[in-house]
């Protein structure tokens, strides 16, 4: 078990360009999350996936902002036309399935990837 | 709808003092809590959980959180710090209904050890 991994851990990009970050949970969790942490801000819930299926999207994800986990594995977030105001740390997290109540959630995340848009 | 504040933004304590970081958080349902830890370049690591039984829970290094239903808080209490404590610490809730995937943050506080 390596824990959550994520790729790349740092972004530097022009405004208007397209970045993708790829996540790979531990390998027995079937939920995954994205977050994201700006300056002086604690993490802000993205969407997260139950194996392959994207079951919630927060509003702040915008139709710029695009996450995949084909096949129920890894996950990739993407930011099409990226703007000064994508620039923050994305995180990803996972958990197994559990029989207890959902809330009780006991996430493992990963190191971050962090995007500065120019 | 959940949320959590953390009124100090950063906190300096001497080494060996105590310290309290505090949690106040807002909801009209059960919930459960949390204490993250983020140390620097790494990703955020549960501290603590609080998710029903004894008020009081632990954590393996020393620190403890009391879960206050009629203050609405969480606090976060060491009796004794030391530098490699020095993170950044973060409150978090999820109500407990079923189906709920989401964890809320705080904004996070900065605790800073003097040696």
């Amino acid at each position: 078990d390596t824990g959550v991994s994520q790729d790349p851990r740092h972004k530097i990009t022009k405004r208007g360009q397209n970045v993708t970050f790829r996540c790979d949970p531990i390998s027995e969790h079937n939920r995954l999350y994205w977050y994201r942490q700006t300056l002086g801000q604690g993490p802000e819930f993205l969407t997260y996936f139950q194996n392959e299926a994207q079951l919630e999207k927060s509003r702040l994800l915008s139709d710029r902002f695009s996450a995949e986990r084909p096949k129920g594995s890894f996950s990739t977030l993407e930011i099409q036309r990226t703007e000064q105001g994508d620039s923050a740390m994305y995180l990803c997290a996972s958990r197994p399935r559990q029989g207890a109540k959902t809330g009780a959630n006991v996430l493992t995340f990963g190191a971050g990837s962090r995007l500065t848009v120019l | 709808a959940q949320s959590v504040t953390q009124l100090d933004s950063q906190v300096p304590v001497f080494e060996e003092a105590p310290v309290e970081l505090r949690c106040n958080y807002s909801s009209s349902v059960s919930v459960y809590l949390f204490w993250y830890v983020q140390y620097p370049n790494q990703g955020l690591q549960l501290l603590l959980k609080y998710l029903s039984g004894s008020t009081l829970v632990e954590s393996i290094n020393g620190f403890e959180a009391e879960f206050n239903k009629s203050q609405t808080s969480f606090h976060l209490r060491k009796p004794s710090v030391h530098i490699s404590d020095t993170a950044e610490y973060f409150c978090a809730v999820s109500e407990a209904w079923f189906g709920n995937e989401k964890l809320t943050f705080g904004t996070g506080t900065r605790l800073t050890i003097i040696p």
